[in-house]
């Protein structure tokens, strides 16, 4: 299946590190990225890695990819109320396409 | 970092109307470009891939004549919904593919409202 799946809903405090999970079926993924989408904007690309690497960091971000379990994390350090929104994973595929299949999208509260 | 724009950010038409939605990348060339649509509290689905010179690949259950999508340049793409009807009210988001690199970003999304 082209099933990519996530976690509806999360909540940490501020300050604390917040960990969003993801899952996917297709082991020809060639990159997987996360988003994140503000009420009623448009996605921004936070981070990416390729299938072939199994730790990215990025500042406050560590993205932990698995490819034997096909499981994908972001970790989100000291995290802000800035940070309160929905975080998407997705991957794109071998074929020339480039097309992204989208997870269902993490929501991650964060609490004061 | 890469730009991408999309005109308008909201609109309200009557039923029955046609609506035409552009997608810019700014500041760099996309062969690629992709239309998705989102309903609340869900994640984006992919309608088409638009390829600059060619016609748009839609995925299926997708009307591409009710969907028609125009890429004529490496910087723009449109999307006009034909005959608008309510069902079609929804948040339309484009990304780009940038030639030189793994990525695609997207723009702002537009607001679809029809009455």
């Amino acid at each position: 299946g082209e099933d990519v799946e996530q976690s509806l809903f999360l909540s940490v405090r501020e300050g604390d590190s917040s960990v969003i999970n993801c899952t996917y079926t297709d082991s020809s993924s060639t990159y997987l990225y996360w988003y994140k989408q503000e009420p009623g904007a448009g996605l921004q690309l936070l981070t990416y890695i390729f299938s072939n690497m199994d730790m990215k960091q990025d500042q406050r971000l560590t993205v932990l990819l698995n490819k034997k379990d096909k499981h994908l994390s972001l970790r989100i350090a000291d995290t802000q109320t800035g940070d309160s929104a929905i975080y998407f994973c997705a991957e794109s595929r071998m074929d020339s396409s480039y097309k992204l299949i989208f997870g269902s999208g993490t929501r991650l509260l964060v609490r004061p | 970092g890469a730009v991408v724009s999309q005109h308008p950010s909201r609109v309200i038409c009557k039923s029955g109307t046609s609506v035409k939605i552009e997608c810019r990348s700014l500041d760099f060339q996309a062969t690629t470009m992709f239309w998705y649509r989102q309903f609340p509290k869900q994640s984006l689905m992919l309608m088409a891939t638009s390829n600059e010179g060619s016609k748009a690949t839609y995925e299926q259950g997708v009307e591409k004549d009710k969907f028609l999508i125009n890429h004529a340049s490496l910087t723009l793409s449109t999307l006009t919904v034909t005959s608008a009807h309510p069902e079609d009210s929804s948040f339309y988001i484009c990304s780009a593919r940038d030639l030189r690199v793994y990525e695609q970003y997207f723009g702002p999304g537009t607001r679809l409202t029809v009455t």
